[in-house]
């Protein structure tokens, strides 16, 4: 399986929204409906954003939102505050009990 | 509240066994689908190893597949994977990572813990 293709890194002052692309294939992304955000502080345990694409598990602000096109997957983190600076990274499900990360996107928050 | 805690990471050799383990606690271990996620030094997260709520199928990544298992005890609420054969690439920080509905995205995961392979 190989891993979905996230940028290195994205960027943005307070307040201000950015959106981190997830591309895989026919096979993970654009087969199913189940892709899953995660934000990773490092040393800390990562923390479930988004799921089913668009889904907020309880506790996540609405400012996190999720979108799919294809075989091309977004996370879209409105109005950042400097607690948002981490660690993304997208997953999907690859079908037959397999799950698929993306390599991780580092946000700064400027 | 859900806590996964991982342990059994350590100093191991090339070409050696360890066994992680993973106590589960504050769910009903046994009516959810558990996986292994592992992070290598500078890298990205990546999937290793899935196990079914009955323990009865399992499944593992190209990268690990003939030197991993991953098993369970749901009378213990325990996960556990098996690594043989280690090698230098599987440094890396060890998740314990519990399923939401029908293993399509992971909801809780532990702290990690860490695997050094190196002579």
């Amino acid at each position: 399986q190989s891993a979905l293709t996230q940028p290195r890194s994205v960027s943005g002052s307070p307040g201000q929204s950015v959106t981190i692309s997830c591309t895989g294939t026919s096979s993970d992304v654009g087969a199913y409906n189940y892709v899953s955000w995660y934000q990773h502080h490092p040393g800390k345990a990562p923390k479930l954003m988004i799921y089913d694409v668009t889904k907020w598990p309880s506790g996540v602000p609405d400012r996190f939102s999720g979108s799919k096109s294809g075989n091309t997957a977004s996370l879209t983190i409105s109005g950042l505050q400097a607690e948002d600076e981490a660690d993304y990274y997208c997953c999907s499900y690859a079908g037959r009990y397999t799950l698929v990360f993306g390599g991780g996107t580092k946000l700064t928050v400027l | 509240e859900v806590q996964l805690l991982e342990s059994g990471g350590a100093l191991v050799q090339p070409g050696g066994s360890l066994r992680l383990s993973c106590a589960a606690s504050g769910f009903t271990f046994s009516s959810f689908e558990m996986n292994w996620v592992r992070q290598a030094p500078g890298k990205g997260l990546e999937w290793i190893a899935y196990i079914s709520i009955s323990g009865s199928t399992i499944n593992h990544a190209d990268s690990v597949k003939g030197r991993f298992i991953i098993s369970r005890d749901n009378a213990r609420d325990s996960l556990y994977l098996q690594m043989n054969s280690l090698r230098a690439e599987d440094t890396a920080v060890y998740y314990c990572t519990k399923s939401g509905s029908w293993n399509y995205y992971i909801d809780h995961w532990g702290q990690g813990t860490l695997v050094t392979v190196s002579s």
